[in-house]
């Protein structure tokens, strides 16, 4: 079974400040990682993923994610904070080799703040 | 632009009483899926239909149904509706190539649906 984890309900951060979101995930192959941003009564905004290749992977308005096999993790990254970035962020995950490999795994959510 | 649409964007209705909710999509993907997300919650798959093989997940209650009378177009029809079915409620879609490819495609989620239960 798949499994994605969500570590911190909320993280709070200055603006201007590198930002990190934390995510780690459970798969018995290789995981396919994906992050979504949702902002209030709003749905889910993909933001970037993780297939194969480069370990670092960059993605819209400027997050970037890095696939750390050995630690299970696909932290959200963004190098200066913005306000316009406070939102609730998923992170999912499938594994391509089980059964029913199309689902989606999403993780509870992390609700970032950005402080002006 | 190609988007997921959904309609309403919020939707009140009286416990018990048929709601049906629509989701359109012009990105022509063969797989749409509905989702359920409670507050602060992680949006839980009901069910999805690659083309026009439906499939449902073990845990969806029989309340739930879905219609999908072709390529653009899905609806969730909640039979009576409980209080515990308020939430927002996501539709999204993707391109299922299959293959060596099954897995890596991004789904695509409209702006959802708020149900209110009265």
């Amino acid at each position: 079974a798949q499994s994605v984890a969500q570590p911190e309900d909320q993280v709070n951060v200055a603006e201007g400040n590198p930002l990190t979101v934390k995510c780690t995930y459970s798969v018995s192959g290789n995981p396919y990682l994906f992050w979504y941003v949702q902002y209030p009564n709003r749905g889910l905004q993909f933001l970037l993923k993780y297939i194969t290749g480069d370990n670092l992977v960059k993605g819209s308005y400027g997050f970037e994610a890095e696939f750390n096999k050995s630690q299970t993790s696909f932290h959200l990254k963004k190098p200066s904070a913005l306000v316009s970035d406070s939102a609730l962020y998923f992170c999912a995950v499938r594994d391509p080799s089980g059964a029913g490999s199309y689902q989606l795994t999403f993780g509870k959510g992390t609700k970032l703040s950005v402080i002006p | 632009d190609a988007m997921v649409i959904q309609n309403p964007r919020y939707q009140v209705t009286q416990f018990g009483k048929p709601v049906t909710l629509s989701c359109s999509q012009t990105l022509n993907h063969n797989v749409m899926y509905w989702y359920q997300q409670k507050s602060s919650q992680a949006p839980k798959l009901l069910f999805h239909y690659y083309d026009k093989d439906f499939n449902n997940e073990a845990d969806t209650p029989d309340n739930f149904q879905s219609r999908r009378p072709n390529t653009s177009f899905c609806f969730l029809d909640i039979r009576s509706p409980g209080l515990g079915d308020a939430a927002m409620y996501l539709c999204a879609t993707s391109r299922l190539a299959g293959g060596p490819g099954l897995g890596q495609e991004t789904q695509y989620f409209g702006p959802g649906t708020r149900l209110l239960v009265l």
